[in-house]
Protein backbone atom coordinates (compact mmCIF):
# COMPACT_ATOMS: atom_id res chain seq x y z
CA UNK A 1 0.00 0.00 0.00
CA UNK A 2 1.82 3.41 -1.32
CA UNK A 3 -0.53 5.68 0.78
CA UNK A 4 -1.55 8.73 -0.04
CA UNK A 5 0.91 10.33 -2.25
CA UNK A 6 0.81 14.44 -2.50
CA UNK A 7 3.30 16.39 -4.84
CA UNK A 8 5.15 18.33 -4.51
CA UNK A 9 6.63 18.16 -1.05
CA UNK A 10 7.82 21.41 -1.05
CA UNK A 11 6.70 24.73 -3.54
CA UNK A 12 7.69 28.34 -3.33
CA UNK A 13 6.16 30.09 -5.14
CA UNK A 14 5.23 34.70 -5.64
CA UNK A 15 2.72 35.96 -4.90
CA UNK A 16 0.21 36.07 -7.65
CA UNK A 17 1.67 33.11 -9.25
CA UNK A 18 -1.00 29.75 -9.71
CA UNK A 19 -0.02 26.95 -7.55
CA UNK A 20 -1.32 23.45 -8.12
CA UNK A 21 -1.47 21.00 -5.60
CA UNK A 22 -1.81 17.48 -6.19
CA UNK A 23 -2.81 14.20 -4.39
CA UNK A 24 -3.22 10.94 -5.00
CA UNK A 25 -5.43 8.74 -2.30
CA UNK A 26 -5.24 5.30 -1.31
CA UNK A 27 -7.13 2.91 -3.76
CA UNK A 28 -10.43 2.24 -2.69
CA UNK A 29 -10.87 4.78 -0.14
CA UNK A 30 -14.24 6.81 -1.64
CA UNK A 31 -13.70 10.08 0.44
CA UNK A 32 -10.84 12.61 0.10
CA UNK A 33 -9.94 15.44 2.43
CA UNK A 34 -8.25 18.59 1.72
CA UNK A 35 -7.14 20.51 4.68
CA UNK A 36 -4.40 23.18 5.49
CA UNK A 37 -2.50 23.62 8.74
CA UNK A 38 -1.29 26.92 10.42
CA UNK A 39 0.37 27.38 13.18
CA UNK A 40 -2.17 30.01 14.20
CA UNK A 41 -5.48 27.83 13.02
CA UNK A 42 -4.41 24.78 13.48
CA UNK A 43 -5.83 21.87 11.08
CA UNK A 44 -8.34 23.29 9.20
CA UNK A 45 -10.68 21.63 6.25
CA UNK A 46 -10.94 23.04 3.28
CA UNK A 47 -13.14 20.76 0.80
CA UNK A 48 -14.09 17.21 1.07
CA UNK A 49 -14.52 14.69 -1.29
CA UNK A 50 -17.10 11.85 -1.64
CA UNK A 51 -16.76 9.03 -4.64
CA UNK A 52 -15.24 12.43 -6.78
CA UNK A 53 -18.22 14.69 -5.51
CA UNK A 54 -17.34 17.46 -3.63
CA UNK A 55 -19.60 17.39 -0.66
CA UNK A 56 -18.40 20.25 0.94
CA UNK A 57 -16.26 23.17 0.03
CA UNK A 58 -17.43 25.60 3.08
CA UNK A 59 -14.11 25.81 4.14
CA UNK A 60 -12.63 26.81 0.99
CA UNK A 61 -11.12 30.45 2.01
CA UNK A 62 -12.12 32.32 -0.72
CA UNK A 63 -12.57 32.31 -4.77
CA UNK A 64 -9.04 32.20 -5.56
CA UNK A 65 -9.00 28.20 -3.94
CA UNK A 66 -10.38 25.52 -6.36
CA UNK A 67 -10.34 21.68 -6.21
CA UNK A 68 -11.08 18.59 -8.42
CA UNK A 69 -11.54 15.30 -8.59
CA UNK A 70 -11.61 14.03 -12.02
CA UNK A 71 -11.17 10.46 -11.17
CA UNK A 72 -10.98 8.28 -7.98
CA UNK A 73 -7.09 8.30 -7.86
CA UNK A 74 -6.63 11.88 -8.66
CA UNK A 75 -7.56 15.06 -6.95
CA UNK A 76 -5.76 18.84 -7.36
CA UNK A 77 -6.29 22.06 -5.30
CA UNK A 78 -5.30 25.32 -7.17
CA UNK A 79 -4.84 28.68 -5.88
CA UNK A 80 -4.79 31.62 -8.43
CA UNK A 81 -3.71 34.15 -7.59
CA UNK A 82 -2.00 33.31 -4.72
CA UNK A 83 -1.29 35.03 -1.75
CA UNK A 84 1.70 35.55 0.79
CA UNK A 85 -1.43 34.24 3.74
CA UNK A 86 -1.61 31.11 1.88
CA UNK A 87 1.76 30.38 3.27
CA UNK A 88 0.73 26.63 5.22
CA UNK A 89 1.35 23.57 4.53
CA UNK A 90 -1.11 21.30 2.68
CA UNK A 91 -2.35 17.79 4.02
CA UNK A 92 -4.09 15.53 1.46
CA UNK A 93 -6.14 12.63 3.16
CA UNK A 94 -8.24 9.56 2.27
CA UNK A 95 -10.68 7.19 3.87
CA UNK A 96 -13.17 4.44 3.29
CA UNK A 97 -16.43 4.82 5.30
CA UNK A 98 -16.43 2.47 7.92
CA UNK A 99 -13.11 2.53 8.64
CA UNK A 100 -11.66 4.63 11.53
CA UNK A 101 -9.83 7.54 10.92
CA UNK A 102 -7.98 9.34 7.83
CA UNK A 103 -4.98 8.83 6.19
CA UNK A 104 -2.84 11.64 5.29
CA UNK A 105 -0.17 12.39 2.96
CA UNK A 106 2.94 14.01 3.74
CA UNK A 107 1.94 17.18 2.70
CA UNK A 108 2.96 20.13 0.52
CA UNK A 109 4.58 22.80 2.23
CA UNK A 110 3.35 26.27 0.15
CA UNK A 111 5.60 29.27 1.13
CA UNK A 112 4.19 32.55 -0.98
CA UNK A 113 6.99 34.99 -1.49
CA UNK B 1 -16.19 28.51 21.89
CA UNK B 2 -14.15 26.48 19.70
CA UNK B 3 -15.62 23.35 18.47
CA UNK B 4 -12.56 21.37 20.03
CA UNK B 5 -10.37 22.69 22.71
CA UNK B 6 -6.78 21.19 24.13
CA UNK B 7 -4.21 22.78 26.18
CA UNK B 8 -1.35 23.65 23.41
CA UNK B 9 1.01 22.81 26.15
CA UNK B 10 3.72 21.97 25.98
CA UNK B 11 4.15 19.20 28.29
CA UNK B 12 7.42 19.02 29.60
CA UNK B 13 8.18 15.24 31.36
CA UNK B 14 10.48 13.24 32.35
CA UNK B 15 11.09 9.79 30.97
CA UNK B 16 8.78 7.31 32.65
CA UNK B 17 6.56 9.38 33.73
CA UNK B 18 2.60 9.01 33.11
CA UNK B 19 1.29 12.35 31.60
CA UNK B 20 -2.99 12.82 30.73
CA UNK B 21 -4.06 15.20 28.25
CA UNK B 22 -7.97 16.22 27.87
CA UNK B 23 -9.92 18.05 25.21
CA UNK B 24 -13.30 19.22 25.46
CA UNK B 25 -16.01 19.16 22.53
CA UNK B 26 -18.97 21.55 22.13
CA UNK B 27 -21.55 19.57 20.77
CA UNK B 28 -23.11 16.91 22.38
CA UNK B 29 -24.06 15.46 19.53
CA UNK B 30 -20.59 14.29 18.58
CA UNK B 31 -20.59 10.66 18.25
CA UNK B 32 -16.81 9.79 17.44
CA UNK B 33 -14.00 10.47 18.93
CA UNK B 34 -10.14 10.14 17.78
CA UNK B 35 -6.44 10.19 19.24
CA UNK B 36 -4.06 11.08 16.47
CA UNK B 37 -0.45 11.72 16.97
CA UNK B 38 2.10 14.32 14.92
CA UNK B 39 5.36 14.39 15.08
CA UNK B 40 7.50 17.72 13.82
CA UNK B 41 7.24 18.60 10.29
CA UNK B 42 5.23 15.57 9.68
CA UNK B 43 1.21 14.37 8.57
CA UNK B 44 -0.87 13.69 11.47
CA UNK B 45 -1.39 9.86 12.16
CA UNK B 46 -4.09 7.51 14.07
CA UNK B 47 -2.91 6.65 17.23
CA UNK B 48 -6.45 5.17 18.76
CA UNK B 49 -9.97 5.86 18.53
CA UNK B 50 -12.02 6.03 21.96
CA UNK B 51 -14.93 4.21 22.76
CA UNK B 52 -17.80 4.94 25.35
CA UNK B 53 -16.58 2.18 27.89
CA UNK B 54 -12.68 3.63 27.27
CA UNK B 55 -10.14 1.66 25.52
CA UNK B 56 -6.22 0.49 26.08
CA UNK B 57 -3.47 0.07 23.45
CA UNK B 58 -0.55 -0.86 25.39
CA UNK B 59 0.71 1.85 27.38
CA UNK B 60 -2.38 4.63 26.15
CA UNK B 61 -5.72 4.80 27.39
CA UNK B 62 -8.04 6.84 25.87
CA UNK B 63 -11.27 7.74 27.71
CA UNK B 64 -14.56 9.38 26.87
CA UNK B 65 -16.85 11.77 29.24
CA UNK B 66 -19.97 11.82 26.80
CA UNK B 67 -21.35 14.21 30.27
CA UNK B 68 -18.76 16.35 30.78
CA UNK B 69 -18.18 16.35 27.10
CA UNK B 70 -14.61 15.46 26.78
CA UNK B 71 -11.98 13.05 26.36
CA UNK B 72 -8.62 11.76 27.53
CA UNK B 73 -5.42 10.52 26.52
CA UNK B 74 -3.25 8.81 29.10
CA UNK B 75 -0.02 7.58 28.79
CA UNK B 76 2.24 5.37 30.62
CA UNK B 77 5.79 4.76 31.05
CA UNK B 78 6.57 8.16 29.16
CA UNK B 79 9.06 6.91 26.41
CA UNK B 80 11.51 9.60 24.41
CA UNK B 81 9.70 8.57 21.39
CA UNK B 82 6.30 9.56 22.70
CA UNK B 83 7.38 13.42 21.93
CA UNK B 84 4.91 15.02 19.52
CA UNK B 85 1.75 16.34 19.05
CA UNK B 86 -1.50 14.86 20.05
CA UNK B 87 -4.55 15.83 18.32
CA UNK B 88 -7.96 15.81 20.17
CA UNK B 89 -10.65 14.34 17.18
CA UNK B 90 -14.00 14.82 17.41
CA UNK B 91 -16.52 13.33 14.41
CA UNK B 92 -20.02 14.71 13.83
CA UNK B 93 -23.10 13.24 12.18
CA UNK B 94 -22.38 9.72 12.96
CA UNK B 95 -20.12 9.58 10.05
CA UNK B 96 -16.15 9.09 9.48
CA UNK B 97 -15.88 11.38 6.39
CA UNK B 98 -15.83 14.74 8.23
CA UNK B 99 -14.17 15.72 11.52
CA UNK B 100 -12.85 18.54 13.52
CA UNK B 101 -9.31 18.31 14.82
CA UNK B 102 -8.33 20.41 17.58
CA UNK B 103 -5.10 22.03 17.56
CA UNK B 104 -3.24 19.98 19.52
CA UNK B 105 -0.67 19.32 22.90
CA UNK B 106 2.55 19.76 22.29
CA UNK B 107 4.40 17.08 24.57
CA UNK B 108 7.91 16.87 25.58
CA UNK B 109 9.74 13.48 27.12
CA UNK B 110 12.92 14.73 28.78
CA UNK B 111 15.99 12.13 29.15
Amino acid sequence: DAGVIQSPRHEVTEMGQEVTLRCKPISGHDYLFWYRQTMMRGLELLIYFNNNVPIDDSGMPEDRFSAKMPNASFSTLKIQPSEPRDSAVYFCASSHLGSYGYTFGSGTRLTVV
Amino acid sequence: RKEVEQDPGPFNVPEGATVAFNCTYSNSASQSFFWYRQDCRKEPKLLMSVYSSGNEDGRFTAQLNRASQYISLLIRDSKLSDSATYLCVVAYSGGYQKVTFGTGTKLQVIP
